[in-house]
């Protein structure tokens, strides 16, 4: 069963220390990973697509990178306003549908 | 902005009515998807239409229809409302509805009472 799982479910930072958030796959085959932000009550914006293996995109203070088994968000000297859940989305290969991650809420202190 | 939009923000109503959700998608975006999302809960799939016709369905409840009209705007319709029901629906829409980036809506807030 194509399944995604993120961790942490929630990580508190002090302003300026940087992390990594986590998405572990299991698809038969993939055809991309996809990161979003989600701010509360709000639609989610999309950051990043990935598409194969060793794949690398950034913006601004975030990284992400893609293996075959799982996908990180790097986030470099964070400020309060990156304070969001950040959720994964993999599209396998036998259909289009976005299979969901539960997201990481991200709290990011002054 | 994503370039989506979608009417009402906020809807209450009482259970058993029925209630109408629009999506007008992106300029030159031909597939529409619509997710719920409950409270602390992940994003539900519920259906996507390609250029007028449904393409794919996930968990929608039979209570619940869409469709895409030929302006490519969309109406999610839930009837026989029930408390469980009450989410933040969201819209999104692709150009190809392939493997290209789905763009969200703002979302409409539904509370049932």
């Amino acid at each position: 069963e194509d399944q995604v799982t993120q961790s942490p479910e929630a990580l508190r930072l002090q302003e300026g220390e940087s992390s990594s958030l986590n998405c572990s796959y299991t698809v038969s085959g993939l055809r991309g990973l996809f990161w979003y932000r989600q701010d509360p009550g709000k639609g989610p914006e999309f950051l990043f697509t990935l598409y194969s293996a060793g794949e690398e995109k950034e913006k601004e203070r975030l990284k992400a990178t893609l293996t075959k088994k799982e996908s990180f968000l790097h986030i470099t000297a964070p400020k309060p306003e990156d304070s969001a859940t950040y959720l994964c989305a993999v599209q396998a290969s036998s259909n289009y549908q976005l299979i969901w991650g539960a997201g990481t809420k991200l709290i990011i202190k002054p | 902005d994503s370039g989506v939009t979608q009417t009402p923000k906020h809807l209450i109503t009482a259970t058993g009515q029925r209630v109408t959700l629009r999506c007008s998608p992106r300029s030159g975006d031909l597939s529409v998807y619509w997710y719920q999302q409950s409270l602390d809960q992940g994003l539900q799939f519920l259906i996507q239409y390609y250029n007028g016709e449904e393409r794919a369905k996930g968990n929608i409840l039979e209570r619940f229809s869409a469709q895409q009209f030929p302006d490519l705007h969309s109406e999610l319709n839930l009837s026989s409302l029930e408390l469980g029901d009450s989410a933040l629906y969201f819209c999104a829409s692709s150009p190809e509805g392939l493997t290209d980036t789905q763009y969200f809506g703002p979302g409409t807030r539904l509370t049932v009472l």
